[in-house]
């Protein structure tokens, strides 16, 4: 139980293009999401927190008009970056939190690797 | 901001061996949990130890938390080559709330 699915998993596209990923819990419903960068060898930045239903609290420092966040339902939260530039390319996680024996416990999507070319 | 701090940075050990992971912060917390991450992939959940909480058992993990001294340890005992991954301890300063991700431990198990 407590899966989290991410799509795509790999995004190529060119710079000024917009990208949305999706992060789908699929065997529970999801209280809390959150959106999270990393770059190589690194540790996780929390870009963002959403709640269904309610606007998404960002991280200070994360542009709220470029890194757009919907959650739309109890299992489903999009990021969009909008007009991507190669200092974009990152690899994005997301987490669902509600699931499972506590709902401090995150549980992390696959990932997507977006490169901007 | 990280609060997490994590030693060592990187550990190799052979088949085995324990490996000991310590991570480090600096307020107070509702819980501590650790996370193991293969390269190029998403994080999976491994431990939630609670601040009232010193001791926590699964399978051959063993999480310890010291409020006092704002540390905890990751213990993997017999490792295997399938343990090799990044590790990451988080904190949440309340239930519910965000985590706060450590800098991680690069964990290379050698067969």
């Amino acid at each position: 139980g407590a899966v989290v699915s991410q799509h795509p998993s790999r995004v190529i596209c060119k710079s000024g293009t917009s990208v949305k990923i999706e992060c789908r819990s699929l065997d529970f419903q999801a209280t809390t999401m959150f959106w999270y960068r990393q770059f190589p060898k690194q540790s996780l930045m929390l870009m963002a927190t959403s709640n269904e239903g309610s606007k998404a609290t960002y991280e200070q420092g994360v542009e709220k008009d470029k890194f757009l966040i919907n959650h739309a339902s109890l299992t489903l939260s999009t990021l969009t970056v909008t007009s991507a530039h190669p200092e974009d390319s990152s690899f994005y996680i997301c987490s669902a939190a509600g699931g499972g024996a506590s709902t401090d416990t995150q549980y992390f999507g696959p990932g997507t690797r977006l490169t901007v070319l | 901001s990280q609060q997490g701090e994590e030693d060592p940075q990187a550990l190799s050990i052979q088949e085995g061996e324990n490996a000991t992971m310590n991570c480090s912060y600096k307020t107070s917390i509702n819980n501590l949990q650790w996370y193991r991450q293969n390269s190029g992939r998403g994080l999976v959940h491994l431990i939630l130890i609670r601040s009232n909480e010193r001791e926590k058992h699964s399978g051959r993990l063993r999480v310890t938390l010291d409020t006092s001294k704002k540390s905890s340890s990751l213990l993997i005992t017999a490792s295997r080559a399938a343990d090799t991954a990044s590790y990451f301890c988080a904190t949440g300063r309340s239930s519910g709330s965000r985590l706060t991700f450590g800098e991680g431990t690069q964990l290379t198990v050698n067969p």
